[in-house]
Parts: structure tokens; sequence; C-alpha cells
């Protein structure tokens, strides 16, 4: 079968670092992605890894380790506006769009 | 403004009842998805098509259809054989299938009362 864990929830200060993590076990991977949805709304694309290491886009980076089956979402200088829920999800591979998701990460920002 | 629409946002049927649930993009993208979202679980694949007159199962099928008449729109119809349409639906769509990002409508929130 197809796992990906993720913690349910986290809580982190206005200003501070968070770091939230990803795991996966898969039958096959092609990259591995993260959306940030605000409750009721959308899921919009945060980042996008298929090769190890980290990729950093502003106050957002992802990192991955396909040997580990690990990834995480770091979120620097946190604004309230972070406060979402973040999602994992795994594509299996290039002959197929299915993506895998996690059940994805609550965040809340606090003052 | 390009983008993908849903609606509507909020639906209410009977049980017993199908509903179709609209989707339609103006990004000129290939691939579109359904998903399902229910508390405290991750997204479900419904349905998916890569091209127009063609479309694929995903996880959980059963009690859904769809049609891809057109290459900017893909509804979805929640039949009375689903158990549980209580839902979040949302539509997705990617340029390509199989290799690229893939993008979300607003979604529609179904409630079966």
């Amino acid at each position: 079968g197809q796992n990906i864990d993720q913690p349910t929830e986290m809580t982190a200060t206005e200003g501070a670092i968070v770091q939230i993590n990803c795991t996966y076990q898969t039958s096959g991977f092609n990259g591995l992605f993260w959306y940030q949805q605000h409750a009721g709304e959308a899921p919009t694309f945060l980042s996008y890894n298929v090769l190890d290491g980290l990729e950093e886009k502003g106050r957002f980076s992802s990192f991955l380790s396909r040997s580990k089956g690990y990834s995480y979402l770091l979120l620097k200088e946190l604004q309230m506006k972070d406060s979402a829920s973040y999602l994992c999800a795994v594509r299996l591979s290039n002959n197929t769009d299915k993506l895998i998701f996690g059940t994805g990460t609550r965040l809340q920002v606090f003052p | 403004d390009g983008g993908i629409t849903q609606s509507p946002k909020y639906l209410f049927r009977k049980e017993g009842q199908n509903v179709t649930l609209s989707c339609e993009q103006n990004l000129n993208h290939d691939a579109m998805y359904w998903y399902r979202q229910d508390p405290g679980q991750g997204l479900r694949l419904i349905y998916y098509s890569q091209i127009v007159n063609d479309f694929q199962k995903g996880d959980i099928a059963e009690g859904y259809s769809v049609s891809r008449e057109k290459k900017e729109s893909f509804p979805l119809t929640v039949t009375s054989a689903q158990k549980n349409p209580t839902a979040f639906y949302l539509c997705a769509s990617s340029i390509l299938p199989g290799g690229d990002t893939q993008y979300f409508g607003p979604g529609t929130r179904l409630t079966v009362l």
C-alpha cells in the first residue's frame, strides 16, 4: 500500500521558524509536492522536489531525501497568514497522474 | 483571468438524488482531475482525464461518473449509489498528464441531507 505520514497539528509563534516533516512509503516515486490550504479553500502549490536536496523559494524551503523517504517544508519568518494546512503529496511515476496525499498538517501561528 | 472555476461553492441535495458538479478551466490544460476531501483525511482521487473523450478511474470511483466532451470542462456526477457523498470536492488540472504540477479550483462543498 501507499503511506504518507505528516504530523496532524503544529503550533508556532509569529516571526519564528517551523519545520513540517513528511515521510513516505510508496510503490514508486516521481516527485514530491507541498501545497498550502486555508480552511475551506483550494490547495495552492508551494514547491516540488524530484531530486535530493533543498529548494528555496522566498520564506519557504523544501527538502527531499529519496533514500530516506523523507521531506520537510521549512517556513521562516512566520506570519499570521501562514496559519493553514500543509499537504504533502507524492507522484508515483511519470506514467501516471496519480498523486497520493498525506492527511495534512494544520499549522497555527500565534502572535 | 485564467483559472479553474467550480460551481456552486455550496450545494445541498436530498438523499437519493444525483447531482452534477461543474469544473471549467481556461488554462488550455490537457489533464483534469477530481478529488474528494473529508475531515482528517488526505485528498483522494476520484477520476482523472488526460485527453478529451477519455478518462480513468481513481482510487474511489464507485458511485461517481464523469465526462470529458470538451477540453475545458470535466463535470462530476455524484450518483445515489455513492454511500457517503457529503464532502468537499476539488477539481484540478495540469498542462500535461503525468509530468506537471496540478492546480486546484476553489472547490464545492456538497451536503446531502
